[in-house]
């Protein structure tokens, strides 16, 4: 079992250059999350997921994108990068079920747009 | 819309003592989870210890316990025997239970463990 996986680790962009950030879950999860962390903060929702063919927009969805057409994948997408999306970002997923909440985190992609 | 606040930016203890982390959120709702995650260097965002919001008792995983305060909205951090390994962000975090159950985070405490 792997979790969550993002790829890629690390990576420059620049300004106005566009980027998908990949995100795989191999636990069945039905739940999924992007969130973005910038420097000495708490992490801010971006998108969620809470099923194929299902997104919705979290608290900083601007500048963003997501599909997710299987339960495993929720890529991100970054359009016309900015430096205001240099970050750290991370994909999370959970069951979503009553007595089975806990969010399961990937270990980040650092962006950094120059 | 929820927040969670936490008024330590930075916190320091000595190894084998104990330290508590603040926390404090603002919500209309009844039905919710309450966590705690450490950020080591690494990155990687673990599950220290999570509070259903209907349960009086409060949680305790083995060194680590809350003090849940459900009137006053406090939910801090109480770490006993510190180690070294404790050295990390810890991040307060608020789940409302609806069908997306996101997180909404605190602005983390930098928590170091001196030997």
């Amino acid at each position: 079992n792997a979790g969550v996986t993002q790829t890629p680790k690390f990576r420059i962009l620049k300004i106005g250059q566009s980027m998908t950030l990949q995100c795989t879950q191999d636990m069945n999860h039905n739940y999924m999350y992007w969130y973005r962390q910038d420097p000495g903060m708490g992490l801010k929702l971006i998108y969620y997921s809470v099923g194929a063919g299902i997104t919705d927009k979290g608290e900083v969805p601007n500048g963003y994108n997501v599909s997710r057409s299987t339960t495993e994948d929720f890529p991100l997408r970054l359009e016309l990068a900015a430096p205001s999306q240099t970050s750290v970002y991370f994909c999370a997923s959970s069951n979503g079920l009553v007595l089975d909440y806990e969010q399961y985190f990937g270990p980040g992609t650092r962006l950094t747009v120059t | 819309a929820q927040t969670v606040t936490q008024s330590q930016p930075e916190m320091s203890v000595q190894e084998a003592e104990t330290v508590t982390l603040s926390c404090t959120y603002d919500t209309s709702e009844s039905n919710y989870y309450l966590f705690w995650y450490k950020q080591p260097p690494s990155r990687q965002m673990i599950l220290v210890i999570r509070q259903e919001a209907y349960k009086q008792q409060n949680a305790t995983e083995n060194r680590f316990s809350v003090n849940f305060q459900k009137a006053a909205k406090s939910f801090s951090l109480k770490i006993s025997d510190s180690q070294l390994g404790d050295t990390a962000m810890y991040f307060c975090a608020f789940m409302r239970r609806n069908a997306g159950n996101m997180l909404t985070f605190g602005g983390g405490t930098r928590l170091m463990v001196k030997p």
